[in-house]
């Protein structure tokens, strides 16, 4: 069966510094893959969407890479700030027009 | 920009009683999603909905049932409440079925005692 894991459950940097959170996949190939933001107590928050055919998708300080050969997307926050701190989660299709599947998430903490 | 509205934040509810999660969107959009989040385990689909009167089944349906009889309103229903469904529960909904972002609403957290 499919399976989403984002390997580290907690993520500690300095501010300033690139935070970059891993989301792994195995058992199949996603057409595209998204990344949430989440705060305590709140519902996720769509950032980014990237599709197979893409590498590399940007926003703002966000960068988000796909790698289908590795099965793995990359997300990374430049110049972090304390405002950043969250927990991300990716969510890939589980097949087709699926529903999204959510791995369990990292906890960045942006330490001033 | 696009609104999803839980109907309650905090709801305690004792065990047997039946329950009624509402959630509206405001934007016309024709897929919605009922998730729960528990710590340790993520988050993890229940049911889920492409049309009006259209539901299908998530990964862990059991213990629950969902209404849509307008396109805006998805309810979720849990027939006999039990403490194992102590959890944060969050609507979503969604454009398209494929390559769309979701918009969740903020949650309902419910505490079945």
């Amino acid at each position: 069966s499919q399976k989403i894991e984002q390997n580290s459950e907690a993520l500690n940097i300095q501010e300033g510094k690139t935070a970059t959170l891993t989301c792994n996949y195995t058992n199949y190939s996603p057409a595209y893959l998204q990344w949430y933001r989440q705060d305590p107590g709140r519902g996720p928050v769509f950032l980014l969407l990237i599709r197979e055919n893409e590498k590399e998708k940007r926003k703002e300080r966000l960068k988000v890479t796909f790698d289908t050969t590795l099965k793995q997307s990359l997300f990374h926050i430049t110049a972090s700030q304390p405002a950043d701190s969250a927990t991300y989660l990716c969510a890939p299709p589980s097949a087709g027009n699926t529903p999204l599947v959510f791995g369990k998430g990292t906890r960045l903490s942006v330490i001033a | 920009d696009v609104k999803v509205t839980q109907s309650s934040r905090y709801l305690v509810k004792r065990t047997g009683e039946k329950v009624f999660l509402e959630c509206v969107q405001d934007m016309d959009h024709e897929n919605m999603f009922w998730y729960r989040q528990d710590p340790g385990l993520g988050l993890r689909l229940i049911y889920f909905s492409y049309d009006v009167k259209m539901k299908e089944k998530g990964d862990i349906p059991e213990g629950y049932s969902v209404s849509r009889e307008k396109k805006e309103r998805f309810s979720l229903i849990l027939e006999s409440a039990s403490t194992n469904q102590t959890s944060m529960y969050l609507c979503a909904s969604s454009l398209s079925a494929q390559g769309f972002g979701y918009t969740f609403g903020s949650g309902t957290r419910l505490t079945v005692v």
